[in-house]
C-alpha cells in the first residue's frame, strides 16, 4: 500500500506559477501517480495522471523522477479559482486499494 | 456525457436510525467505488465493486454497513445502526475497466451525500 506523504498547504498568488510534491517512497512497480483537484461541496475531479518521465494535459504539467518515489504537480499561471484541495493518489485500480492522503490546500491570493 | 449522479444530497438522521445512498454511475462504468469524506480529510475507499462483484470492502465496517450492486450498474451503500462518527460527506466514483488489471482508469466523482447524524 503506497502511502502518499504532501504539504498540507500552500499560498501563491495569481500569476503565478504553482508546484505541488508529492512523496510515495515504497509505489509499487503497477501503481499510476494521478493527482485531483476537489472544491468544497464538490467531489474529487481528476487533473492528470502519469506513470514516469513528464504528463502534460491542458490545465497541468506532471513531472515523475525516474525512481519514482515522488512527483510534482505543477499549476502554470495559477488564478482565484484555483483555489482547492489537491490530492496525490497512487495505486491501481485492478484490486488495489486507492488511498487519498490529507491533500494540499492551495490558496491564490489576488 | 453524465456525471456520476448520487443522491440524496443531504440528510440529517438521529443516531441509531438507518440511512441509505444511492449511485447511478457513468453509463459503461465497470467499476464503481463507495468512499467516506469526514470533514478535513482525504476520501476514505470503502469499497470497490467491479461490475455486480466486490473486488475490496477490506476498510467497510461490516458490522454496520452494507453496499450492494446487484446489476452491476447503479449502487446502493446503507448504514444501520447510524453512530455520531458516520458524519461525513459519501462519495461515490465510477471508472472505465477497459485497460485491464494493472492499468489505472482515472475515477469520476459524484459530488457525494452529506450525512449529520444528531
Amino acid at each position: 500500500l503506497a502511502k502518499t506523504t504532501q504539504p498540507i498547504s500552500m499560498d501563491s498568488y495569481e500569476g503565478q506559477e504553482v508546484n505541488i510534491t508529492c512523496s510515495h517512497n515504497n509505489i509499487a512497480t503497477n501503481d499510476y501517480i494521478t493527482w485531483y483537484q476537489q472544491f468544497p461541496s464538490q467531489g474529487p475531479r481528476f487533473i492528470i495522471q502519469g506513470y514516469k518521465t513528464k504528463v502534460t494535459n491542458e490545465v497541468a504539467s506532471l513531472f515523475i523522477p525516474a525512481d519514482r518515489k515522488s512527483s510534482t504537480l505543477s499549476l502554470p499561471r495559477v488564478s482565484l479559482s484555483d483555489t482547492a484541495v489537491y490530492y496525490c493518489l497512487v495505486g491501481h485500480n485492478a484490486g488495489n486499494m486507492l488511498t487519498f492522503g490529507g491533500g494540499t490546500r492551495l490558496m491564490v491570493k489576488p | 456525457e453524465a456525471g456520476v449522479a448520487q443522491s440524496p444530497r443531504y440528510k440529517i438522521i438521529e443516531k441509531r436510525q438507518s440511512v441509505a445512498f444511492w449511485c447511478n454511475p457513468i453509463s459503461g462504468h465497470a467499476t464503481l467505488y463507495w468512499y467516506q469524506q469526514i470533514l478535513g480529510q482525504g476520501p476514505k475507499l470503502l469499497i470497490q465493486f467491479q461490475n455486480n462483484g466486490v473486488v475490496d470492502d477490506s476498510q467497510l465496517p461490516k458490522d454496520r454497513f452494507s453496499a450492494e450492486r446487484l446489476k452491476g450498474v447503479d449502487s446502493t451503500l446503507k448504514i444501520q445502526p447510524a453512530k455520531l462518527e458516520d458524519s461525513a460527506v459519501y462519495l461515490c466514483a465510477s471508472s472505465d475497466s477497459a485497460g485491464g488489471m494493472g492499468s489505472n482508469q482515472p475515477q469520476h466523482f459524484g459530488d457525494g451525500t452529506r450525512l449529520s447524524i444528531l
